[in-house]
């Protein structure tokens, strides 16, 4: 069994829809948590980053974080083609003598239809 | 503003060759992490580094070495290439605190025939 669990996709939408995204994951001792974007032939970059569990919003996107359920989702509102992407949820410990070393989930694939 | 910077960002390789894969950053960040991501795959850690002269593996680090002489480079080698290493490599640095998040490069994608 992964550590962080991710369905592949793909997830197409039409524009303007709300993306739903989730992850779920093993180890209860994972404490920060994020979601970041990655476009074809790009680096990941961060899209949000919460502590602990509740919710974070951020423009057009929401992250939760349940840690009872272990259990986390990214929403992403009026969804528009340029969100179209590979969405990443990585986690971390959070024990700076340990790195600060990220578990990743393996990415869904998002295409937001025009 | 740079940020991480990774080059080559292509390259082929004959099985049994050796390369290095460049990674600098400009933002004097102290953490600093090689990755690889295979197709459909989330990015495993091959190594890491807290500071200059100190570097750990992480879950895939067999086949590849690395080195950390200053804050802004860490390279990342490979001796003896295998097709078992074909795969986008992507570099990340931090500053090392719990509540800053890694930021990455454009990645260097390698094939090895």
């Amino acid at each position: 069994q992964k550590e962080v669990e991710q369905d592949p996709g793909p997830l197409s939408v039409p524009e303007g829809a709300i993306v739903s995204l989730n992850c779920t994951y093993s180890n209860s001792a994972f404490q920060y948590f994020m979601w970041y974007r990655q476009y074809s032939r790009k680096g990941p970059e961060l899209l949000m980053y919460t502590y602990s569990s509740g919710n974070k919003e951020d423009g057009r996107f929401t992250a939760q974080v349940d840690k009872s359920s272990k259990y986390i989702s990214l929403f992403i509102r009026d969804s528009q083609p340029s969100d179209s992407a590979t969405y990443l949820c990585a986690m971390t410990f959070g024990y700076k003598a340990a790195g600060n070393k990220l578990t990743f989930g393996g990415g869904t694939r998002v295409l937001v239809k025009p | 503003n740079a940020g991480v910077t990774q080059t080559p960002k292509f390259r082929i390789l004959k099985i049994g060759q050796s390369m290095t894969l460049q990674c600098a950053q400009d933002m004097n960040h102290n953490y600093m992490y090689w990755y690889r991501q295979d197709p459909g795959m989330g990015l495993k850690l091959i190594y890491y580094s807290v500071g200059a002269g100190i570097t750990d593996k992480g879950e895939v680090p067999n086949g590849y070495n690395v080195s950390r002489s200053t804050t802004e480079d860490f390279p990342l080698r490979l001796e003896l290439a295998a097709p078992s290493q074909t795969s986008v490599y992507f570099c990340a640095s931090s500053p090392g605190l719990s509540n800053q998040p890694q930021h990455f490069g454009d990645g260097t994608r390698l094939s090895i025939l």
